[in-house]
């Protein structure tokens, strides 16, 4: 148990576009979601967290009208870049809790590159 | 500000143990020891957790010092696909603890 999936894996888009990013809890329920974005070479960075129902809560530094989240349901996050460039280029991973137990599982993350 | 301090890198041979150490001098009473792993271009997978006592897995041990101030996980017959990144870290079992995750080890196991 405790799976979470991403889709799509990888996207490449041209600047301007906006991609969005699905994060889904398949075996169990997840009142909040995490997403993360690691740069080559670099660990992961918490941009924001997602509670079910509720506006996201954003890390210092991430703009919330670029990185829109959505937490829909009990099974399903989805980020949103909007008008992406190149600079956005990144391996976006996101996490769910588990309501159960509190514990974190992670996605298998979703490359992004914008031509 | 991610309260663990981790070697940066670390090699083993195959079949032989490895033990990956962690300091968190400044952990709280309610805090957990947490490692995860990341594997190349792949999201992180959960290890192993405790709070004070020594936990084992199938996949590791983990041994907390009785002063809860340093940590260390024991692979204990490394094969190559345990190469990775490993990451301690320290937190809460609460509803919306946020996971920080510093540089971590990165753990190449070699033939």
């Amino acid at each position: 148990g405790a799976v979470v999936s991403q889709h799509p894996s990888r996207v490449i888009c041209k600047s301007g576009t906006s991609v969005k990013i699905e994060c889904r809890s398949l075996d169990f329920q997840a009142t909040t979601m995490f997403w993360y974005r690691q740069f080559p070479k670099q660990s992961l960075m918490l941009m924001a967290t997602s509670n079910e129902g509720s506006k996201a809560t954003y890390e210092q530094g991430v703009e919330k009208d670029k990185f829109l989240i959505n937490h829909a349901s009990l099974t399903l996050s989805t980020l949103t870049v909007t008008s992406a460039h190149p600079e956005d280029s990144s391996f976006y991973i996101c996490s769910a809790q588990k309501l159960a137990d509190n514990e974190q599982f992670f996605g298998p993350g979703t490359r992004l590159t914008v031509l | 500000d991610a309260k663990t301090t981790q070697p940066p890198s670390m090699d083993c041979a195959e079949g032989r143990a490895a033990n990956l150490p962690c300091n968190h001098s400044t952990i709280s009473g309610n805090e957990y020891v947490y490692w995860y792993r990341q594997i190349h271009s792949q999201g992180p997978q959960y290890i192993i957790h405790g709070l004070k006592n020594n936990e084992t897995n199938e996949m590791a041990s983990l041994i907390i010092t009785e002063d809860r101030k340093s940590s260390t996980l024991i692979l204990p017959h490394a094969t190559l696909r345990d190469t990775a990144v490993y990451y301690c870290i320290v937190r809460e079992r609460s509803n919306d603890y946020k996971l920080s995750f510093g540089a971590g080890t990165t753990v190449t196991v070699r033939a």
